[in-house]
């Protein structure tokens, strides 16, 4: 069965100050990792999909990494905007049970 | 260009009724996929549709089914409903069928059972 954990759960930070989230995934064959970003009563935002350990994506201050057991999302230099869940959700070798989704990281960012 | 497209945004039901959900995908796109976000459990997969055809399906009742149209429309019905339906559906659509193509969500149809 696929597994996915995020951590923190929630993260606070002022206004650029940089860090990272993890998504720590079990699965059986990786198809695909994705990045979400969620506004509150919203629908999840795509932001990125990686395919392959050693993968990196960027998107403005967004960075997205990939090793065989987990994912870091980096977020440079953030800005108020920035404040939201971020999910991460992964897709296995079979796909027979769509997308499993992580709880997600609730990042506020502080003027 | 158009994104999915979810309606109605909001919604009432009394326990016991059913209630159904629309979605349209992007155009062009083929698969659709249905999730059930809530606070306590997150996002759950419900049931993925491709060219009309249920390819896979969640680990939720048989009170949750679905169907897509020629046109790649589709539409998810709950029976039935009990207070814990009370959630976000999201539907979501992608070019080809899921496995490993990017999967691109609507805002929600908000279910509120009483």
């Amino acid at each position: 069965e696929d597994q996915v954990t995020q951590s923190p759960e929630a993260l606070r930070l002022q206004e650029g100050e940089s860090s990272s989230l993890n998504c720590s995934y079990t699965v059986s064959g990786l198809r695909g990792l994705f990045w979400y970003r969620q506004d509150p009563g919203k629908g999840p935002e795509f932001l990125f999909t990686l395919y392959s350990a050693g993968e990196e994506k960027e998107k403005e201050r967004l960075k997205a990494t990939l090793t065989k057991k987990e994912s870091f999302l980096h977020i440079t230099a953030p800005k108020p905007e920035d404040s939201a869940t971020y999910l991460c959700a992964v897709q296995s070798g079979g796909g027979a049970d769509g997308l499993t989704f992580g709880k997600g990281t609730h990042l506020i960012i502080q003027p | 260009k158009a994104g999915v497209t979810q309606t109605p945004r909001y919604l009432i039901k009394t326990r016991g009724q059913q209630v159904t959900l629309s979605c349209s995908p992007i155009s062009g796109h083929r698969s659709v996929s249905w999730y059930q976000q809530t606070p306590g459990q997150g996002l759950q997969f419900l049931f993925e549709y491709f060219s009309e055809t249920q390819r896979n399906k969640g680990n939720f009742p048989g009170r949750f089914s679905g169907r897509q149209f020629s046109n790649s429309r589709s539409e998810m019905n709950v029976s039935t409903l009990e207070l814990g339906d009370s959630a976000l559906y999201l539907c979501a659509s992608s070019f080809g069928a899921v496995s490993g193509n990017t999967i691109y969500f609507g805002e929600g149809s908000w279910l509120t059972v009483v």
